[in-house]
């Protein structure tokens, strides 16, 4: 069975501070990690992948298949990152459904 | 078009009551996906088709869900004596291409279902 875990339901940041959401995953094999963020009255939209090693709007995250962990980490936050995050795993072959964790709502402070 | 088109945008149905739910994904796009959205939950998967072939129906919660993309484009979603457990936002997600591959995901706006 594979299982995505995101700890925190909400964080609170000050803007320009560090944040760093969590996802832990539980699967037998080797997975494809993505985060998906919604912002406020858009549709969910996808944010970046692991297997592309990319940064996108200054986030970037690190599959550690020792701790079985995908963290989503942005060095300064800004106000424009408020938005709901979503971690999701898939199967890497035969496997195509998307398991999401439960969601962290991220908050900047300004 | 635009994107993943769903509707109706809000449904609200009485319990016992058939409803129909529907997706007009981008076109071209091979892979179709049909999720469940509880409030404060993540988005749960329900069914899957590539093309009209429906290759994955395990998330389908009970016989009362039925799904079908019978020209392998639009898809509906019907839900057959709806329970208020049944009240969610349901999300259709199309993309490009179909089995292994990497392709990314797009979303709909969703159907938010409410039963009373």
């Amino acid at each position: 069975a594979q299982r995505v875990t995101q700890p925190e339901k909400l964080l609170s940041v000050f803007k320009g501070a560090p944040v760093e959401l969590k996802c832990n995953y539980s699967y037998s094999g080797s997975p494809e990690l993505f985060w998906y963020v919604q912002y406020s009255r858009q549709r969910l939209q996808l944010l970046l992948r692991h297997i592309s090693r990319e940064s996108i709007k200054g986030f970037t995250a690190d599959l550690n298949k020792g701790e079985t962990s995908f963290h989503l980490k942005k060095p300064f936050a800004q106000e424009e990152d408020s938005a709901m995050y979503y971690c999701a795993l898939r199967g890497w072959r035969g496997n195509e459904k998307l398991t999401f964790g439960t969601g962290t709502r991220l908050t900047i402070i300004p | 078009g635009a994107g993943v088109s769903q509707s109706p945008r809000y449904k609200v149905a009485k319990r016992g009551q058939d409803v129909a739910l529907r997706c007009d994904p981008i076109s071209g796009h091979v892979s179709l996906f049909w999720y469940q959205q509880a409030l404060g939950q993540g988005p749960e998967f329900l069914t899957y088709f590539q093309n009209e072939a429906q290759l994955d129906k395990s998330g389908l919660p009970s016989d009362r869900f039925f799904a079908e993309r019978p020209e392998g484009s639009v898809s509906t979603l019907k839900i057959q004596r709806t329970q208020q457990e049944d009240s969610a936002v349901y999300l259709c997600a199309s993309s490009l291409a179909g089995t292994g591959s990497n392709e990314k995901l797009f979303f709909g706006s969703g159907t938010q279902l409410s039963v009373l």
